[in-house]
């Protein structure tokens, strides 16, 4: 299994311009993530995905769009880029449930960085 | 939503065991404690986890306190690439809360060869 996959690993925007940010995972998850980290703090929530076609805010969702057409992608949308979105962001995916489901993968990240 | 305390930083010598506190003394009694860690540059990755009683695994081990009001993670033998940000939080049973995980700045640890 690849686990969780992120693409691009490293993006410059400047402010105003939109972009995706993919995130794919091959373990049949139903539950995945999106978080951002920015310099020396946490990790904070911005949307989440409990299956296809569901999707929910979290913490910090504003300027942030997504969907769930499938049950391994799950691409977050950046409207309309602003130097506050500057961050790590990290997909994560994890199965519904105990046992193995409380194990959260997540992927390697994209930084990204916006003038 | 339940609160955890962290030190900001520790040190450890490789290969001593390493003690990482938690408390979470606001705890409901169906909040999982959870513990990941994050390497330089890379995204977190579960470590363990626990309700009531004392975990093991092939990473770590988890203590929990009687009341859980605290949780102790315990590294064997700290090595090299230990040295990561430890973070502890508490994920509830069920509901919304649980389809997330609330990180704070976590402890980051140092391994001195």
């Amino acid at each position: 299994n690849a686990g969780v996959t992120q693409t691009p690993k490293f993006q410059v925007l400047k402010t105003g311009q939109s972009m995706t940010l993919q995130c794919a995972q091959d373990m049949n998850h139903e539950y995945m993530s999106w978080y951002r980290q920015d310099p020396g703090m946490g990790l904070r929530l911005i949307h989440y995905s409990v299956g296809a076609g569901i999707t929910d805010q979290g913490e910090v969702p504003n300027g942030y769009n997504v969907s769930r057409s499938t049950t391994e992608d799950f691409p977050l949308r950046l409207l309309s880029a602003a130097p506050s979105q500057t961050s790590v962001y990290f997909c994560a995916s994890r199965a519904p449930g105990q046992g193995k489901g409380e194990t959260q993968y997540f992927g390697p990240g994209t930084r990204l960085l916006v003038l | 939503d339940a609160k955890t305390t962290q030190p900001n930083s520790m040190e450890s010598n490789e290969e001593e065991p390493v003690h990482l506190p938690c408390n979470h003394s606001t705890i409901s009694g169906t909040d999982y404690i959870h513990w990941y860690r994050q390497l330089p540059s890379q995204g977190p990755e579960y470590v363990i986890h626990g309700l009531t009683s004392n975990v093991n695994n092939r990473m770590a081990s988890l203590a929990i306190a009687e009341d859980r009001k605290s949780s102790t993670l315990i590294l064997h033998r700290a090595t090299l690439r230990d040295a990561a940000v430890y973070y502890c939080i508490l994920r509830p049973y069920s509901g919304a809360g649980s389809y997330q995980l609330t990180f704070g700045k976590g402890t980051k640890l140092s391994v001195i060869p």
